[in-house]
């Protein structure tokens, strides 16, 4: 069965801080994995998509890298502001034919 | 292009009734994707499709749920009769088949359900 783990579930931190959040999938077998940002009652928003090739991807404070064989993602999270405080999922999408799971996600707060 | 676009954005319907949820995908996406999400089980995939075509529905919870994409810029969830432990939020995603590689899925605001 296709798993995916988020830790922490929950994350309070003051601003500024550097931050990391843990993705782990049970099935290595992936196309890609994206990122998302969810606030409270809102929909998800992308952050990021890795390619399976890929190893990292940047998009300004937010770093994301992928270690496929090990079956984990990380996203960093630079100088972190009050704006950042979300929900923030983890979810790959299988080669079997683009089925996209999720994690349970990171609960964010920063602290101003 | 306004993103993917769910309707009604919210419902709050009787135990027992049908209800149907509308979605539009992003245009010249090839999947569809339909979420549940509730605080206990989080994001959960009930099916999705691929140029109109169901490719795995393993994730709907009952018979009572049935899904349809008569084209490609349409797709309904239905819940017939629904039950208080369907109420949920509802999302809808699309996204591009380019292989080897998928594009990234775009989510709509999804339908808050309430059934009462």
């Amino acid at each position: 069965k296709q798993e995916v783990t988020q830790i922490p579930a929950a994350l309070s931190v003051p601003e500024g801080e550097n931050l990391v959040l843990n993705c782990s999938f049970t099935d290595s077998a992936i196309y890609n994995l994206q990122w998302f940002r969810q606030d409270p009652g809102k929909g998800l928003t992308s952050l990021l998509l890795i390619q399976s090739s890929q190893r990292e991807q940047t998009s300004g404070r937010l770093n994301a890298s992928l270690d496929k064989s090990s079956g984990r993602s990380t996203l960093y999270i630079a100088a972190s502001q009050p704006g950042d405080s979300a929900t923030y999922l983890c979810a790959p999408s299988y080669s079997s034919a683009s089925k996209i799971i999720f994690g349970s996600g990171t609960r964010l707060s920063i602290r101003p | 292009d306004a993103g993917v676009i769910q309707s009604p954005r919210h419902e709050v319907t009787e135990m027992g009734q049908e209800v149907t949820l509308r979605c539009k995908p992003i245009s010249g996406h090839d999947y569809l994707f339909w979420y549940r999400q509730t605080m206990m089980r989080g994001l959960e995939l009930l099916i999705y499709f691929n140029n109109n075509v169901p490719i795995d529905d393993s994730g709907m919870p009952e018979d009572r749920f049935s899904a349809k994409m008569p084209n490609a810029s349409f797709s309904t969830l239905k819940i017939q009769p629904s039950e208080p432990r369907d109420s949920a939020v509802y999302f809808c995603a699309s996204s591009r088949d380019r292989r080897p590689s998928n594009t990234e899925a775009f989510f709509g605001q999804g339908t808050r359900l309430t059934v009462v």
